[in-house]
């Protein structure tokens, strides 16, 4: 076990709606970061949040957003959901920017 | 051509074997390279970094990499049934040094049969 729990572990939305997704980073670990990784796919980068602040992002649209509080935990929320949002979405935490990522058991989403 | 590219597989190989995983790269400027492992279901999970040309050993594992020809390889000596799972290669791509941006292959299942 990593030490980084996400919540939900599985939930169930409809096309247009709003979600939102937790995590708890190993402790020590400054930096979340977030992946979703579609069925048969590798895991692809959202952004990552240090010290509150997102400090990249990768070609997700401007509804994927996130949070991180001083406690280091972070949100990741979705608006107007799509069927293509249908994926596990991976939370990563970490010691700065070397890459060793240390994921959460993650959240499956199904957008019906 | 896909940024890093991975055969899907399935790999299969007898117990106690070899087996070797490859993944090859589009960005030459890249300088970190991770092999993580996936057991269906379940999340990935670091088995070994490299950031120099050559080989690195850990236990049964070893990675090799060659950045002239934008290779990496993960072998698995002594193949466990254990070991059967999806292994992703990921790739911290030079424009990304301030943040974990990495990469990933989609990934090649290995299947190792007793």
């Amino acid at each position: 076990e990593t030490g980084v729990t996400q919540s939900p572990t599985h939930l169930i939305k409809t096309r247009g709606q709003q979600v939102t997704l937790r995590c708890s980073s190993q402790s020590g670990h400054n930096t979340v970061s977030w992946y979703q990784q579609a069925l048969g796919q590798g895991p692809q980068f959202i952004f990552q949040y240090y010290r509150e602040e997102e400090n990249g992002r990768g070609n997700f649209p401007p509804r994927f957003s996130g949070l991180q509080f001083p406690n280091y935990s972070s949100e990741l929320n979705v608006n107007a959901l799509e069927l293509d949002d249908s994926a596990l979405y991976l939370c990563a935490s970490s010691v700065g920017n070397t890459g060793e990522l240390f994921f959460g058991e993650g959240s499956r989403l199904t957008v019906l | 051509q896909k940024e890093v590219e991975q055969n899907s597989g399935p790999l299969s190989v007898p117990e106690g074997a070899i087996a070797s995983l490859n993944c090859t790269y589009s960005d030459r400027g890249s300088q970190s390279f991770f092999w993580y492992r996936q057991y269906s279901g379940k999340s990935p999970e670091l088995i070994m970094f490299i950031y120099s040309n050559g080989d690195k050993e850990d236990g049964r594992f070893t990675a090799q990499l060659n950045k002239a020809s934008q290779y990496v390889s993960l072998l698995i000596r002594d193949s466990q049934p254990s070991d059967s799972a999806t292994y992703l290669c990921a790739v911290k791509p030079m424009f990304s040094g301030g943040y974990n941006k990495l990469i990933f292959g989609a990934g090649t299942r290995l299947a190792v049969h007793p």
